[in-house]
């Protein structure tokens, strides 16, 4: 099955900084699904990207679709306790057999 | 609209013993995915399926573990003869067709076995 690769594995910011973080693939996926996962909770979906290039932008939240369709971008912008959490992401693998894929996370810890 | 429900959401059971793991997907939605997390782990897929139909069950272990969705009720995943090792958080997904789509997962059951 395709592997999809997240970094950073995981990051210390101060409040109020920007985050960026990305998946990259061996293979082309056709949709990346962002999700945030708090301890004890089911991921919740963030973004959904369907076109290469496209970019969106979800409040403090933006992410891209890269352009060889191998690869995408989280960031957060002025980020806040509350962001605490681990990050997937995640893609369609579009085989013959439809399953979500998804990276390993990163562990994002927001210092007030 | 309510979101996809996971019951329970915390399940203990003995080593041998059975688990049954339920899951109602989003109304409209008609594809159901199985994953399993373990602690400081990603989640790692288990099976796909339709209703009445199992589409892909490629990370499901061969033995002990089946999963259904018939065409009335939720989905089930059963974990026969449980052992330590089952112990995990099960998360179950749903979406309205399959692939390139949005999935929406449910809270999830943490399975204990003692």
């Amino acid at each position: 099955g395709q592997q999809l690769n997240q970094s950073p594995q995981s990051m210390f910011i101060q409040e109020g900084e920007d985050v960026s973080m990305n998946c990259t693939s061996s293979s082309i996926f056709n949709t990346w699904l962002w999700y945030k996962q708090d301890p004890g909770e089911g991921p919740v979906l963030l973004i959904a990207l369907y076109k290469a290039g496209e970019l969106t932008s979800n409040g403090r939240l933006t992410a891209q679709f890269g352009i060889t369709r191998k690869d995408s971008f989280l960031n957060i912008s002025a980020s806040i306790p509350s962001d605490v959490g681990i990050y997937f992401c995640a893609g369609w693998d579009g085989g013959s057999n439809y399953k979500l894929t998804f990276g390993k996370g990163t562990l994002l810890t927001v210092n007030p | 609209n309510a979101g996809v429900m996971q019951n329970p959401r915390h399940l203990v059971r003995r080593r041998g013993q059975e688990a049954r793991l339920r899951c109602s997907p989003m109304k409209g939605h008609s594809h159901v995915y199985w994953y399993r997390q373990l602690p400081e782990e990603g989640l790692k897929f288990m099976v796909y399926l339709q209703k009445e139909n199992i589409i892909d069950e490629s990370g499901m272990p061969k033995e002990r573990f089946s999963a259904e969705f018939p065409k009335e009720g939720p989905s089930i995943l059963r974990i026969q003869q449980v052992v330590r090792g089952d112990s995990a958080a099960y998360f179950c997904a749903s979406s309205p067709r399959g692939g390139d789509t949005e999935a929406f997962f449910g809270q999830g059951t943490r399975l204990t076995v003692v």
